[in-house]
């Protein structure tokens, strides 16, 4: 079947850290990737997305690399900043199927 | 642009009673799903549907109807209200999962506490 596993949180770190969120996926066929973003009170929003396997997606400094050989898809910023406390999901979707698959959720916090 | 809203944003149910969360689009996209998110965990599927006239259940339908006369509308209705449904409840649409990297876009959720 089709699942994410997303590293758990919450995450804290300070202004200008280096941020990394793992996520890990199961799947049938050739999923596609996705990270949204879920700021406080609002709904999530797509940070970024990779449609076939070493394709990297941007956004916003944030990047992700769509690993096949390791089903991952790593969330990575080199310097996050106080405007990035939000919880991020990783997901996927696959071609033959009618559903988006979701991580648990990773809580981060950036501190000044 | 509308995009995905629903309405309520804040509800306050006595348990027993019921209500129907709306949800409408208007992006003319086919796919439409209700997902819970209850505090610290993550997304969970109610029910979705792929087109009008067309539903099916998702992870946790317990509880829950919907209905799809439209391709707007996927309004989510709770029949008897219970402390195990005080939750976010986000609607989202697609175009279709069957494109390559087709995303979903969420509404800004209904926050629902029965009491």
């Amino acid at each position: 079947g089709n699942s994410v596993t997303q590293m758990e949180g919450p995450v804290t770190l300070s202004e200008e850290a280096f941020l990394t969120i793992n996520c890990t996926y199961t799947a049938t066929g050739y999923p596609s990737l996705f990270w949204y973003v879920q700021y406080p009170g609002e709904g999530l929003q797509l940070l970024l997305k990779a449609t076939k396997a070493d394709d990297k997606g941007s956004n916003k400094g944030f990047e992700a690399t769509y690993r096949k050989e390791t089903t991952s898809f790593h969330l990575e910023k080199g310097s996050v900043q106080v405007s990035d406390s939000a919880v991020y999901f990783c997901a996927l979707s696959t071609p033959t199927g009618n559903q988006f698959y979701f991580g648990t959720g990773t809580s981060l916090t950036v501190i000044p | 642009n509308a995009g995905v809203t629903q309405t309520p944003k804040f509800r306050i149910l006595k348990i027993g009673q019921s209500m129907t969360l709306q949800c409408t689009q208007d992006m003319n996209h086919n796919y439409m799903y209700w997902y819970r998110q209850d505090p610290g965990m993550g997304l969970k599927l109610i029910y979705y549907s792929v087109g009008a006239g067309i539903t099916d259940k998702g992870e946790v339908p317990n509880g829950y109807n919907v209905s799809r006369s439209t391709t707007e509308d996927f309004p989510l209705r709770l029949e008897l209200a219970a402390p195990s449904q005080t939750s976010v409840y986000f609607c989202a649409s697609s175009y279709s999962t069957r494109e390559v990297g087709e995303k979903l876009f969420f509404g800004s959720g209904t926050q629902l506490s029965v009491l």
